[in-house]
């Protein structure tokens, strides 16, 4: 069957350190691959999503960004994060047209 | 622009009382409808999905949803809600084309008191 992992489940950081969150798959191959951030009291925003390995469509300009080094993993960083990155940070996985999601890292930004 | 409305952000119901959550949304094209379900400190789930077919669709733990294309609505039903219900609730559409971007509300949180 098939799993997704993302650690750190919980990060405190300064502002303008920088940032990567990891997020791997496993028990599937070639998965489209997507970073969502839920700022509290709003929804779920896409922010990146990927069909393949080097491939990154951006959704959300910002102090962000992603790459896929592999097919199985999907790296969310940053260079210097600001106080409004603070949030919810979802990675999920695709099959056809239903996705599944991990179980989001925490952020906050002091 | 394209967006999906829930325009209840809480709803607070007494234990065996009926629920329905709104959601609308405003893409022009062919789409899949899914309601996901968060509840308190679990992964984000999926409660129900609507491809195609019969637009009357159930879910798990007695959810159901139904599509209403002319009204772009898929709102979520139970008859008889449970404390076990408390959670925040995300309606979502996809398109069918493209890489399957999820465009989703900004969620309803539901109290259920027992």
């Amino acid at each position: 069957s098939q799993t997704i992992h993302q650690w750190p489940a919980t990060l405190v950081q300064p502002v303008g350190s920088p940032l990567s969150l990891e997020c791997t798959v496993e028990g599937t191959s070639n998965p489209n691959l997507y970073w969502y951030r839920q700022a509290a009291g709003r929804g779920l925003q896409l922010l990146f999503y990927s069909v393949g390995i080097g491939q990154i469509s951006s959704e959300v300009p910002q102090n962000l960004s992603a790459s896929r080094p592999q097919d199985r993993q999907f790296i969310l960083s940053s260079k210097k994060l600001l106080l409004s990155d603070s949030g919810f940070y979802l990675c999920a996985w695709s099959v056809l047209y239903e996705q599944f999601f991990g179980p989001g890292t925490r952020l906050t930004v002091l | 622009a394209q967006s999906v409305s829930q325009h209840n952000h809480h709803v607070i119901l007494s234990e065996a009382a009926s629920l329905e959550l709104g959601c609308n949304y405003s893409y022009g094209g062919t789409v899949n409808l899914f309601w996901y379900v968060q509840y308190p400190g679990q992964h984000l789930q999926l409660l129900l999905k609507y491809f195609s077919g019969d637009p009357l669709v159930k879910g798990i733990k007695g959810f159901e949803a139904e599509f209403i294309k002319s009204k772009f609505s898929f709102n979520l039903r139970k008859p008889s809600v449970q404390w076990s219900d408390t959670a925040e609730y995300f309606c979502a559409v996809t398109l069918q084309t493209g890489a399957n971007n999820l465009f989703f509300g900004t969620g309803t949180r539901l109290t259920v008191i027992p």
